[in-house]
């Protein structure tokens, strides 16, 4: 079946460091792709979404592309600050069913 | 009121007690969604109604009963837990099972 298989965490960066986070999918025919994130007590909000290949999702200095050629999603940042410290989840909808990796926690220290 | 609302959003009960956690959606959306999330696990999908009918239950023990009276509300009721219920659980609507989900709060319960 369909599966999402994202980097273990926890990543931990100092203010102002690049953020990449690794997330790669396997799946037949042509997934959605989408990044969530959790901040502290709170339920997973929308990130950014990619719907085909080659699509550039963006969203508060978060992007991530769609690369079909290499199954990925990887989410990056420029300059990350402590108020992204939070769980990101890479997740895929085919088929009617969406799948969830297991979750990434960011720590980011001023 | 916007987007995804669940109540309470924190409940402790004993094992013998019967509760209901409640969500409501206000996006016009018509599938809607229960999850766990344990710490330490993968999130994992409960149940699934679309335009108010079950379409999914993932293997969930029967001591989980889910309702979907319309297409705005969603209801899980609760009766004689486990310990091993203590969870976040979260509730998503989407406005079809095409398209992404909207997340409630959650309700973060503690079996005692």
């Amino acid at each position: 079946g369909d599966s999402v298989t994202q980097m273990e965490g926890p990543v931990t960066l100092s203010e102002e460091a690049f953020l990449t986070i690794n997330c790669t999918y396997t799946a037949t025919g042509y997934p959605s792709l989408f990044w969530y994130v959790q901040y502290p007590g709170e339920g997973l909000q929308l990130l950014l979404k990619a719907t085909k290949a080659d699509d550039k999702g963006s969203n508060k200095g978060f992007e991530a592309t769609y690369r079909k050629e290499t199954t990925s999603f990887h989410l990056e940042k420029g300059s990350v600050q402590v108020s992204d410290s939070a769980v990101y989840f890479c997740a895929l909808i085919n088929n009617n069913d969406m799948r969830f990796g297991a979750g990434t926690r960011l720590t980011v220290k001023p | 009121e916007t987007g995804v609302t669940q109540t309470p959003r924190h409940l402790v009960m004993g094992m013998t007690n019967k509760k209901s956690l409640k969500c409501e959606q206000h996006l016009g959306h018509n599938a809607m969604y229960w999850y766990k999330q344990s710490a330490k696990k993968p999130l994992e999908l409960m149940f699934v109604y679309n335009f108010k009918e079950q379409t999914e239950n993932n293997s969930v023990p029967s001591r989980f009963s889910p309702e979907c009276p319309n297409s705005s509300h969603l209801f899980l009721h609760l009766h004689t837990l486990q310990p091993e219920d203590s969870a976040l659980y979260l509730c998503a609507s989407s406005q079809d099972r095409l398209a992404e989900q909207y997340f409630g709060p959650g309700t973060r319960l503690t079996v005692t």
